[in-house]
């Protein structure tokens, strides 16, 4: 069975700062990974995925991920954080040929102040 | 394009009591998803229908029946509440490959007392 571990509940980070969201992931064979964001009282969005080929994903907003598989992780980052990234982040990974089914994290709060 | 929908966006069950969350997508996706998010536990997935006339369980199925009533249209029923089953469930939709990516509606807040 796939797991996705998020290690950090909270991040803090200043404006202008570089942000990073850690997510390790365990499953068999090669996975496919994503990010979603939520914003308070609203439904995920998509940031970004990986499916294959260079292991640096660029995604919405001005997010990125890096695949990494020999640490089995599937960090978001963006380099200069503003106050509107806060919010809840999610990170999920679907086996191959096991159909669409995700499995998340537990997300990770990330509050960027002034 | 409406994308998601949900109805209700709120709803107070009381205990043993019945009711039908209702999802529908205008994306034409193969695939649609019931989820339950509690806090510090991410999303789990309660059951999904990988194409329209079929549906299987998720991680956490017991308390609940599914319905695709056809291609757009995905309902989650909660036969005799329980105030386990307080939470916010997400509906999503995909096409069917692993790679897909899920679009979500906007959520139900469910309270059952």
């Amino acid at each position: 069975a796939q797991s996705v571990a998020q290690p950090e509940d909270q991040v803090n980070v200043a404006e202008g700062n570089p942000l990073t969201v850690k997510c390790t992931y365990s499953v068999s064979g090669n996975p496919y990974l994503f990010w979603y964001v939520q914003y308070p009282n609203r439904g995920l969005q998509f940031l970004l995925k990986y499916i294959t080929g260079d292991n640096l994903v660029k995604g919405s907003y001005g997010f990125e991920a890096e695949f990494n598989k020999s640490q089995t992780s599937f960090h978001l980052k963006k380099p200069s954080a503003l106050v509107s990234d806060s919010a809840l982040y999610f990170c999920a990974v679907s086996p191959r040929g096991g159909g669409n089914k995700l499995t998340f994290g537990t997300g990770t709060q990330l509050k960027v102040e002034l | 394009n409406a994308g998601v929908t949900q109805t209700p966006k709120f709803q107070v069950l009381k205990t043993g009591q019945s009711m039908t969350l209702q999802c529908a997508q205008d994306m034409n996706h193969n695939s649609m998803y019931w989820y339950r998010q509690d806090p510090g536990m991410g999303l789990r997935l309660i059951y999904y229908s990988a194409s329209e006339g079929t549906t299987d369980k998720g991680e956490v199925p017991n308390g609940y029946n599914v319905s695709r009533l056809n291609k757009r249209e995905f309902s989650l029923r909660l036969e005799s509440a329980a105030p386990s089953q307080t939470s916010v469930y997400f509906c999503a939709s995909s096409e069917k490959a692993s790679w897909d990516t899920q679009y979500f509606g906007p959520g139900t807040r469910l309270t059952v007392l």
